[in-house]
This record gives structure tokens, sequence and C-alpha cells, in this order.
């Protein structure tokens, strides 16, 4: 069976510092790629995807994530994070075919303080 | 546009009764999940349809949990004999079809068995 492993349950940062939030799956096949976020209050949102070609993406608000098929990895990267950050961000996997359930992992709570 | 719409956003019952949680998804979106998240579990997939079938069921915990999805749209997620370790939020997301198609969720139903 397919898992997520978030290593970080709460990372405390001060504003402007980097961010680096680590992902693993186990999974041996082909695998999409995911990183969500929920600010307080908010729903799920899509931070950025990976489905193919790039190893490196972009997302919104100036996430990117780098694939690392040897490591199993996906890390999720801010140079600078702001205050607005401050939220909880989700890795998760599924199947490289059709619509299948999301995997997630459990979870990296952010609090970024002024 | 109109995002997916959960109801009610709020549930408290009592152990022992019966739950029905609603799910109106994007127009247009085939693809229907039903997650939960709740303390210590992070997000668990319960169930997905495409269209009105439901080609997973491997996340239902129990025969206990059903859920049914109508003309290709709304779905009904149904609690029977609640019991407290059924209290988290409830999910549910959806996407257009194929590979490539990231899934959109809703707020949620916060479920609270006392």
């Amino acid at each position: 069976a397919q898992s997520v492993s978030q290593h970080n349950h709460h990372v405390i940062l001060s504003e402007a510092a980097s961010l680096e939030l680590g992902c693993n799956y186990s999974y041996g096949g082909t695998v999409n790629l995911f990183w969500y976020v929920q600010y307080p209050g908010q729903h799920l949102q899509l931070l950025l995807k990976y489905f193919s070609g790039d190893p490196l993406v972009k997302g919104i608000k100036g996430f990117e994530a780098e694939f690392i098929k040897s490591k199993f990895s996906f890390n999720l990267r801010k140079p600078s994070v702001q205050w607005s950050d401050t939220a909880e961000y989700f890795c998760a996997v599924n199947l490289y075919s059709g619509n299948t359930p999301l995997v997630f992992g459990k979870g990296t709570r952010l609090s970024v303080i002024a | 546009g109109a995002g997916v719409s959960q109801s009610p956003s709020n549930k408290v019952t009592e152990k022992g009764k019966d739950v029905e949680l609603r799910c109106d998804p994007i127009s247009g979106h085939t693809a229907l999940y039903w997650y939960r998240q709740s303390l210590g579990q992070g997000l668990e997939f319960l169930i997905y349809f495409q269209g009105n079938s439901a080609p997973d069921k491997s996340g239902l915990p129990s025969d206990r949990f059903s859920a049914e999805r109508t003309g290709g749209s709304v779905s009904t997620l149904t609690i029977q004999r609640t019991q407290q370790e059924d209290s988290a939020v409830y999910l549910c997301a959806s996407s257009l079809e194929g590979w490539d198609q990231p899934q959109h969720f809703g707020d949620g139903t916060r479920l609270s068995i006392l």
C-alpha cells in the first residue's frame, strides 16, 4: 500500500526565513504528487502538483517543490516565508492512472512569527 | 465559480443515532471523493465515485458507513449507529475525469458524537 511521510509535525519560522518541508512516499510505481495547504478556517487548496516532465515544479504564492525519484521525495520549498503562510501543509500522492484517491501525509503545521 | 459545497458545516449528535452528510460537487465534475480528517489519523480516504458508481469503497471503516450518488452530482454519506470514534471532519472533493485532474475540496462537515 502507498504511504506518505512528512517528517516535521510543527515548524516555527521567523518572517523572511527559508522553508523546506520534507515529504517521502513509498510506492514502486508511477505516481502523481501534490502539496495542499489549509489556512486557518479554510478548506484544503492545491498549492502545486507534479505529473511528469520537469521535476522542479512551481506553484502559487512563491512555493516550489522538487521531485527526486531516486529518493522517493517531493520536498516543498519557499525562499522567504511571510506571516500569511501560517497554515497546515499536506503532501499527497495518487496513482498515475485515471482518477484515484489521494493518500495524504499527516501534515506539517507551519507557524510564521513576525 | 462555485466550489464544492458540503452540508451541514457542523453536526452534533448522540451516540447511536444515524447521520447524513451531503456533498454537492463542482458542476461538471464526474469524480467525487469522501475523506475524513481526525486528530492522530490525518486525512483518510473513504470512498470514491465515478459518475454514480463507486469503484473504490476500500476506505469505509465499517459496514455502518455507506454512500450514494445520484444523477452524477450530489452525494450523501450515511453513518448508522454512530460511535464516538466517528467524530471527525468529513471532507468531500471532486475533479474532472482524467489522470491529470487535481481534486478540489469542500469546507467539510465537522461531526461530533456525544
